[in-house]
């Protein structure tokens, strides 16, 4: 069974960071691209950030980039968001998400999410 | 880069059928789209794959009641004998090589 674990959530001040990792199982990890996907209070989904199998590629999406980092560890079967610079807006549920495409996107597995809160 | 519009809410009877749609930008209308469904309090769900010409794939535990089609840049989401559990937000998503994951804005659905 396909298994998404995040961890690492909680609250942050406002300019603080905050790192998130992803707990995979039940799949061969390296063999999957990963993503992590955001959703704020009373909004939509909004994609952060990709990364590819082998982790030659990596995507942020332009309110992320130059803040947060994406890695993964394959021997680990893990990935981790590094979220430093934190602002309000940045307060969303965290989820870490399975990808079919060689670099990235195609999602069809979900975690269940970790709550990061950005407030004073 | 591609751009996904859905309506904001669809409404619907309890145990009739609904369709939701996924409209691509134009010069996009052959791009692939995935839907995933989102219930009250719970994480998103992979429903299925779509492709332009109608195909679809469904994904794992998903009730056949879900379907799919498409027609030009419009991607469709079929919910057949509507359960009181389908009352959820449902999100279509897209990708390619300049934007990574495009999701389009979400249709809350509502189960009377």
């Amino acid at each position: 069974e396909v298994q998404l674990v995040e961890s690492g959530g909680g609250l942050v001040k406002p300019g603080g960071s905050l790192t998130l990792s992803c707990a995979a199982s039940g799949f061969t990890f390296s063999s999957y691209n990963m993503n992590w996907v955001r959703q704020a209070p009373g909004k939509g989904l909004e994609w952060v950030s990709s990364i590819s199998r082998s982790a030659s590629d990596i995507y942020y999406a332009d309110s992320v980039k130059g803040r947060f980092t994406t890695s993964r560890d394959n021997a680990k079967k893990s990935m981790y968001l590094q979220m430093n610079s934190l602002r309000a807006e940045d307060t969303a549920i965290y989820y870490c998400a399975r990808g079919l495409r060689e670099v990235a996107g195609n999602i069809d597995y979900w975690g269940q999410g970790a709550l990061v809160t950005v407030s004073a | 880069q591609p751009v996904l519009t859905q309506s904001s809410s669809a409404s619907v009877s309890l145990g009739s059928s609904v369709k939701l749609t996924c409209t691509l930008t134009s010069g996009h209308s052959h791009y692939i789209v995935a839907w995933h469904q989102r219930q009250p309090g719970k994480a998103p769900r992979y429903l299925m794959n779509l492709e332009g010409s109608g195909t679809y794939n469904r994904g794992s535990g998903v009730p056949d009641r879900f379907s799919g089609s498409s027609s030009g840049a419009d991607r469709y989401l079929t919910i057949s004998n509507v359960q009181s559990e389908d009352e959820a937000d449902y999100y279509c998503e897209t990708w390619d090589s300049n934007t990574p994951v495009v999701f389009g804005g979400g249709t809350k659905l509502a189960v009377l």
